[in-house]
């Protein structure tokens, strides 16, 4: 089963409200999680890596003030997306990183996010 | 930078066909490298990796070995099905302290056909 869940899988938002996206790895800890953006027919974009208990290190080009991150455990990261446009509607991925299987990394099984 | 290029898709082949996808890499060093597969509204799950040059990595009869000469790490597969279908993607961890920092490829949409 997954080992890296998401939460919502798909969310339905106005355009201007903020939406929520939780990652959590379920059976392990993960001092380091990764947040990914696909767009359709598309390859996956590093946004930013969330690092427990302290800031996230957001990839050149990406809005930190839009794209909250926060990694207050060590099983879950959250990204909020605020003020959400249309151009935000997006397939968000999460991966997280097992430290003691290797640094195996585990995805998430993604959350659609389309912003009306 | 270090970078991942992938054949351009989409893929369509007939089943029982054998699967060649290309993918290369430019990188500083010796990258790890992997291919991940993406079903239809799905997340990616790995399919196979290779740390070293010279590695084969295999798995529900997909093979990638990691060529340095040719930077490259096609993904094959003698006789494929149509529960193969989805979208492959060639990635690289090129190192360092942020291990799971992910460098992929575009995407190469494979549909097998009856």
């Amino acid at each position: 089963g997954a080992v890296v869940s998401q939460h919502p899988s798909w969310v339905i938002c106005k355009s201007g409200t903020s939406v929520k996206i939780e990652c959590r790895s379920l059976d392990f800890q993960a001092t380091t999680m990764f947040w990914y953006r696909q767009f359709p027919k598309q390859s996956l974009m590093l946004m930013a890596t969330s690092n427990e208990g302290s800031k996230a290190t957001y990839e050149q080009g990406v809005e930190k003030d839009k794209f909250l991150i926060n990694h207050a455990s060590l099983t879950l990261s959250t990204l909020t997306v605020t003020s959400a446009h249309p151009e935000d509607s997006s397939f968000y991925i999460c991966s997280a990183r097992d430290l003691y299987a290797g640094n195996t990394i585990y995805f998430g099984e993604g959350s659609w996010l389309t912003v009306v | 930078g270090d970078s991942v290029t992938q054949m351009e898709g989409p893929v369509t082949l007939s089943e029982e066909a054998f699967l060649t996808i290309n993918c290369t890499y430019t990188a500083t060093g010796y990258p790890s490298l992997f291919w991940y597969v993406q079903y239809p509204g799905e997340g990616l799950q790995l399919l196979l990796k290779a740390t070293k040059a010279d590695d084969k990595g295999s798995n529900k009869g997909f093979e990638a070995t990691y060529r340095k000469e040719t930077t490259s790490f096609h993904l094959e597969k003698g006789s494929v099905q149509v529960s193969d279908s989805a979208v492959y993607f060639c990635a690289q961890y090129a190192g360092g302290t942020s291990y799971g920092k992910l460098t992929f490829g575009q995407g190469t949409i494979l549909t097998v056909h009856p």
